[in-house]
């Protein structure tokens, strides 16, 4: 597809266990970020991959967060031990040079 | 710490009408600025760009003023149409910050009545 595309759209889990949420960015992006929307909130930035260069990890809010991205394309963020408070819409993003980021439709994670 | 704000959480302008919407930030190192445009169970959908260097961008019915002294900027939709009703979220970044990573306001719910 032409834009960026995330899996699942939805994630209910409960409290404690792991989750993988997915990001294909759009094809020849070399930058990828992630950002989670809290209810009543603005976008929160995550993390950001840029090429081959190691992630820049400033804005994981816990320990129990973490990312990759492998060959420079698709991209898994994972939530271990998830919280109540990690519900919220994790977006990622994709840019090419110096142009504008480009989200995909998000995943909406529940944590019971 | 919110460096972008958007203090109006929603706005309601008739069919036709200017729509404009505000944002305010607090780091001076910001030199870039965007709005997006977001529908319910989408992602944001980019709309319209300004840099530091400049004090208006223009595409179609959308503008985007930039005053720096102020640290303001602002989004005039003209005319507005059913269609623009939408989250509208300002969002600024920084070179050499987080590979340009956003930061974001809280966003503004505009709603265009016929």
């Amino acid at each position: 597809g032409a834009g960026v595309s995330q899996s699942p759209s939805n994630k209910v889990t409960e409290k404690g266990k792991d989750v993988e949420l997915r990001c294909d960015p759009i094809s020849g992006h070399t930058a990828l970020y992630w950002y989670r929307q809290s209810l009543g909130q603005g976008l929160e930035f995550l993390i950001y991959f840029q090429g081959n260069s190691a992630p820049d990890k400033s804005g994981l809010p816990s320990d129990r967060f973490s990312a990759e991205r492998t060959g420079g394309s698709v991209s898994t963020l994972t939530i271990q031990r998830t919280q109540q408070e990690d519900s919220a819409v994790y977006l990622c993003a994709s840019r090419l040079g110096v142009d504008t980021q480009y989200f995909g439709p998000g995943t909406r994670l529940t944590v019971l | 710490d919110q460096q972008v704000k958007q203090n109006s959480p929603s706005l309601s302008v008739q069919e036709g009408r200017i729509s404009i919407l505000n944002c305010d930030y607090t780091n001076s190192m910001f030199d870039y600025f965007l709005w997006y445009k977001k529908y319910p169970a989408e992602g944001p959908t980019f709309l319209i760009s300004i840099s530091s260097i400049k004090d208006k961008n223009e595409d179609g019915r959308f503008t985007v003023f930039l005053n720096k002294s102020a640290k303001h900027l602002s989004l005039h939709i003209v005319p507005s149409q059913p269609g623009d009703s939408a989250v509208y979220f300002c969002a600024a970044s920084a070179s050499g910050n987080s590979g340009y990573a956003l930061n974001f306001g809280k966003g503004t719910s505009l709603l265009v009545t016929p």
